[in-house]
């Protein structure tokens, strides 16, 4: 069965400085993976997704993925964090057999003035 | 806007007094899913709709079911909410193409008391 592994459950830094957020699956087919932002109050939203080429991957506000298949892991970044960050992040997986998107538990990102 | 519009954002209900949430869209979506989000927990699917075939998880209690009348709308139904049953219960659409193109709802968030 898919899982997705989130290992920071809260994070919190200044704004400037560099955010990277960890997501690990577990899937033995092709996958297809996203990462979504949940600001306070507000439905899910799309950052970047995933599914095939350029494992490098640019997404709204700046921030990026990298797709590193051998580590079966896509890490979300962002060079310098705004206040504005502050929200939920959640990586999901979806595979080319089904349509539901396995989903991580979340990070929640504090970004202090 | 094409937009995925879920009614109430709050809602509060007893325990086991039938409760059914509303979602609406207007992307003309084939797909439209029910997930259940509870506190510090990865969003999880409970079914979907692919057009008028219903899909449940394997796992989904019995207790909770699902219409959709029409392309548009789609709702779930909560026989007898248990104490368990209060989280965020988001509804997302999606074309053919399953987790390629996601469109979600603010959500309702049910309390069972």
């Amino acid at each position: 069965a898919q899982s997705v592994s989130q290992h920071n459950h809260h994070v919190i830094l200044s704004e400037a400085a560099s955010l990277e957020l960890g997501c690990n699956y577990s899937y033995g087919g092709t996958v297809n993976l996203f990462w979504y932002v949940q600001y306070p109050g507000q439905h899910l939203q799309l950052l970047l997704k995933y599914f095939s080429g350029d494992p490098l991957v640019k997404g709204i506000k700046g921030f990026e993925a990298e797709f590193i298949k051998s580590k079966f892991s896509f890490n979300l970044r962002k060079p310098s964090v705004q206040w504005s960050d502050t929200a939920e992040y959640f990586c999901a997986v979806g595979s080319n057999s089904g349509y539901a998107l396995n989903f991580g538990k979340g990070t929640s990102l504090l970004v202090t003035p | 806007d094409a937009m995925v519009i879920q009614n109430p954002r709050y809602q509060v209900t007893q325990f086991g007094k039938p409760v059914t949430l509303s979602c609406s869209q207007t992307l003309n979506h084939n797909v439209m899913y029910w997930y259940q989000q509870k506190s510090s927990q990865a969003p999880k699917l409970l079914f979907h709709y692919y057009d008028k075939d219903f899909n449940n998880e394997a796992d989904t209690p019995d207790n909770f079911q699902s219409r959709r009348p029409n392309t548009s709308f789609c709702f779930l139904d909560i026989r007898s909410p248990g104490l368990g049953d209060t989280a965020m219960y988001l509804c997302a659409t999606s074309g053919r193409q399953g987790p390629y193109g996601y469109t979600f709802g603010s959500g309702t968030r049910l309390t069972v008391v």
